[in-house]
């Protein structure tokens, strides 16, 4: 099983800020096979990044994923005050995992 | 519009049994693989089980395999999950989500389902 571990846990930034998100694969994830979902309290994920770098329907180009083999990256270059959430990661080259999350809070 | 809605979800004493339901609409339905996935209370995301388009290929997360059953009915646009021999650590908002059938992550999404697993 390949295992994902986010960082940091938390993030305090300030609407407009900048936001880099971490990702790290326990082994090589096969084929950039990594995608980045939004969650908002009560609500369900919203898929924002798949293949490790391209945006989902209908997601702001504010939101951008890189990265390859074992690190990966969701940067939010202007943070809007909707953004403030829960960041997970996933792989999907092996047995779908998820990280712990990423949360994205007001400071 | 694609939608996905959940039901089926309650209270449920370990041990027993419960049939989550899973209706879709705005796409067409056989075009895509459907999974579940599950969130206990404050922690994070894990993935459950998975159905192919055709029904014929099915996988499940190691610890429900041989007490969960994922099934997929064409006629109805439905899906389901019988989860039998319940545990305290089944409890959790259990999420239907399409997956896009170019690998295997979830493009939409239900509202989820509470299942409650407590005496």
């Amino acid at each position: 099983e390949i295992v994902l571990t986010q960082s940091p846990g938390t993030l305090s930034l300030s609407p407009g800020e900048r936001a880099t998100l971490s990702c790290r694969a326990s082994q090589s994830v096969r084929s950039n096979s990594l995608v980045w979902y939004q969650q908002k309290p009560g609500q369900a994920p919203r898929l924002l990044i798949y293949g490790a770098s391209s945006r989902a329907t209908g997601i702001p180009d504010r939101f951008s994923g890189s990265g390859s083999g074992t690190d990966f990256t969701l940067t939010i270059s202007r943070l809007e005050p909707e953004d403030f959430a829960v960041y997970y990661c996933q792989q999907y080259g092996g047995s779908p995992t998820f990280g712990q999350g990423t949360k994205v809070e007001i400071k | 519009e694609v939608q996905l809605v959940e039901s089926g979800g309650g209270l449920v004493q370990p041990g027993g049994s419960l049939r989550l339901s899973c209706a879709a609409s705005g796409f067409t339905f056989s075009s895509y693989p459907i999974n579940w996935v599950r969130q206990a209370p404050g922690k994070g995301l894990e993935w459950v089980s998975y159905i192919s388009l055709s029904g014929t290929t099915i996988y499940y997360t190691d610890s429900v395999n041989g007490r969960f059953t994922i099934s997929r009915d064409p006629a109805k646009y439905s899906v389901y999950l019988q989860m039998n021999s319940l545990r305290a650590e089944d409890t959790a908002v259990y999420y239907c989500a399409r997956g896009p059938g170019t690998g295997h992550y979830f493009d939409y999404w239900g509202q989820g389902t509470l299942v409650t697993v407590s005496s």
